[in-house]
C-alpha cells in the first residue's frame, strides 16, 4: 500500500533551525512535493524534488533520498509566521499526489 | 490575481439534500482536482480532470460527481449529503495532468452536514 509518515507536531524557537522528516512508500515515484498550510487556509507549494539531494530556496531547503524513501524540509532562521502545518506529498506512478497528514510546527518566541 | 475561486466559503446542509460546490480558475490550467481534508488525515483525492471533457475517480469518489464542460470550471456535486461528508473541500489546478507540475489550491469550502 501507499503510506506517508511524518511527525504530528514539532515545536521550535524563533531564529532557530528545524528539520521536518517524511518517509514514504508509494506505487512508483515521480517526485515529492512539500506544501505549507496555515490554519484555516489553503495549502501553498513550497518545493519539489525528483532527484536525490538538496534543493535550496531561501530559508527553506528540501532533501530527497529515493533509495531510502525519505525526505526532509529544513527551515532556517525561523520566524513566527512559519507556524503552520507542513505537508509531505510524494507523487505515484499515476502522477497522483499521496498526502501525509502534515506536521504542525509551533514557533515559540 | 484571482487564481482559483471556490464558492461558497462555508455551508451547513441538511442530510439528504443535494449541494454543488463551485470551483473556477483563471490560469488556463488543463488539470483540476477536488480534495477533502479531515482532521488527522492527509488530503484525499475525490475526483480529477486532466483536461476539459474528461474526468477520473480519485481515492474517495463515492457520493460525489463532477463535470468539466470547459477549462475554467470544475463543480463538485453531492447528490444526497450524509454526515460523513462533513469536511473541508479544496479545489486545485495544475498546468497539466499526468505530470509533475505543482498544484495550486483554492481557499476551500467548509461543509457541515447535519
Amino acid at each position: 500500500g501507499q503510506n506517508i509518515d511524518q511527525p504530528t507536531e514539532m515545536t521550535a524557537t524563533e531564529g532557530a533551525i528545524v528539520q521536518i522528516n517524511c518517509t514514504y512508500q508509494t506505487s512508483g515515484f515521480n517526485g515529492l512535493f512539500w506544501y505549507q498550510q496555515h490554519a484555516g487556509e489553503a495549502p501553498t507549494f513550497l518545493s519539489y524534488n525528483v532527484l536525490d539531494g538538496l534543493e535550496e530556496k531561501g530559508r527553506f531547503s528540501s532533501f530527497l533520498s529515493r533509495s531510502k524513501g525519505y525526505s526532509y524540509l529544513l527551515l532556517k532562521e525561523l520566524q513566527m509566521k512559519d507556524s503552520a502545518s507542513y505537508l509531505c506529498a510524494p507523487m505515484d506512478s499515476n502522477y497522483q499526489l499521496i498526502w501525509g497528514a502534515g506536521t504542525k510546527l509551533i514557533i515559540k518566541p | 490575481t484571482a487564481g482559483i475561486t471556490q464558492a461558497p466559503t462555508s455551508q451547513i446542509l441538511a442530510a439528504g439534500r443535494s449541494m454543488t460546490l463551485r470551483c473556477t480558475q483563471d490560469m488556463r490550467h488543463n488539470a483540476m482536482y477536488w480534495y477533502r481534508q479531515d482532521l488527522g488525515l492527509g488530503l484525499r483525492l475525490i475526483h480529477y480532470s486532466n483536461t476539459a471533457g474528461t474526468t477520473g475517480k480519485g481515492e474517495v469518489p463515492d457520493g460525489y460527481s463532477v463535470s468539466r464542460a470547459n477549462t475554467d470550471d470544475f463543480p463538485l456535486t453531492l447528490a444526497s449529503a450524509v454526515p460523513s461528508q462533513t469536511s473541508v473541500y479544496f479545489c486545485a489546478s495544475s498546468d497539466s495532468g499526468g505530470s509533475n507540475q505543482p498544484q495550486h489550491f483554492g481557499d476551500g469550502t467548509r461543509l457541515s452536514i447535519l
